[in-house]
């Protein structure tokens, strides 16, 4: 079991549907990030996050942290093909040494014109 | 140079061999670490150093490996006696400041993709 789940592992769907990703744990972090994956290429941070009931809001991605800081999720609207890659959450354990993130398993997320 | 680099992008090798993986770090970047990522999956955290020091080695799987780091610039990691379940991809990141910091961000490079046969 990971520390921190993500829902779905998959989706798919098509240009100009919604989305959400999701991102729990049973454990508190000090704070949440959202990486974006392309095949090839290493994660590239979209945004962090770290006061609970935090949202922030990148053009069409809305990013929230839970008010206990132990979930998060991410909103896409009106999706677009370039939105295709794999998004993975990560979070800093409140008593994480050395900005040692904690990965989810990440959600592969297809958006076909 | 402008981001972090990893050599080589492709390693095939036959079990039983050791391999050594490169990671060159963004300049001026204090941390760096070391993450597995199997097909598919997320980041598995392997190792990260401050300067040249490793304070955290817990997420190496076996004595197999081992990873060194000459100041605070490229580091290698150097898996022995490879196996066929240490076939992933292996990505290397750097992040400015010093440990404790939360938000400080990490700069990913492409990866090493590991295949053993």
């Amino acid at each position: 079991t990971q520390l921190l789940e993500q829902s779905p592992q998959f989706l798919s769907i098509q240009e100009g549907e919604n989305l959400t990703v999701y991102c729990n744990s049973s454990s508190v972090f000090s704070s949440l990030q959202w990486y974006r994956q392309e095949p090839g290429e290493g994660p590239v941070l979209l945004v962090t996050v770290v006061t609970g009931g935090e949202v922030k809001k990148l053009k069409r991605l809305t990013f929230q942290f839970g008010d206990a800081r132990k979930d998060s999720s991410l909103h896409i609207t009106a999706a677009q093909p370039g939105d295709t890659g794999l998004y993975l959450c990560a979070g800093l354990l409140i008593k994480a040494a050395g900005n040692k993130l904690t990965f989810g398993g990440g959600t592969r997320v297809l958006v076909k014109p | 140079g402008a981001g972090v680099s990893q050599s080589p992008s492709n390693k095939v090798t036959e079990k039983g061999k050791d391999v050594e993986l490169r990671c060159d770090p963004i300049s001026g970047h204090t941390a760096l670490y070391w993450y597995r990522q199997r097909l598919g999956q997320g980041l598995e955290f392997l190792i990260y150093f401050q300067g040249n020091s490793a304070p955290d080695k817990s997420g190496l799987p076996s004595d197999r490996f081992s990873a060194e780091r000459t100041g605070e610039s490229v580091s290698t990691l150097t898996i022995q006696r490879t196996q066929q379940e240490d076939s992933a991809v292996y990505l290397c990141a750097s992040s400015y400041g010093l440990a404790g910091f939360s938000y400080n961000e990490q700069f990913f490079g492409p990866g090493t993709r590991l295949t053993v046969l």
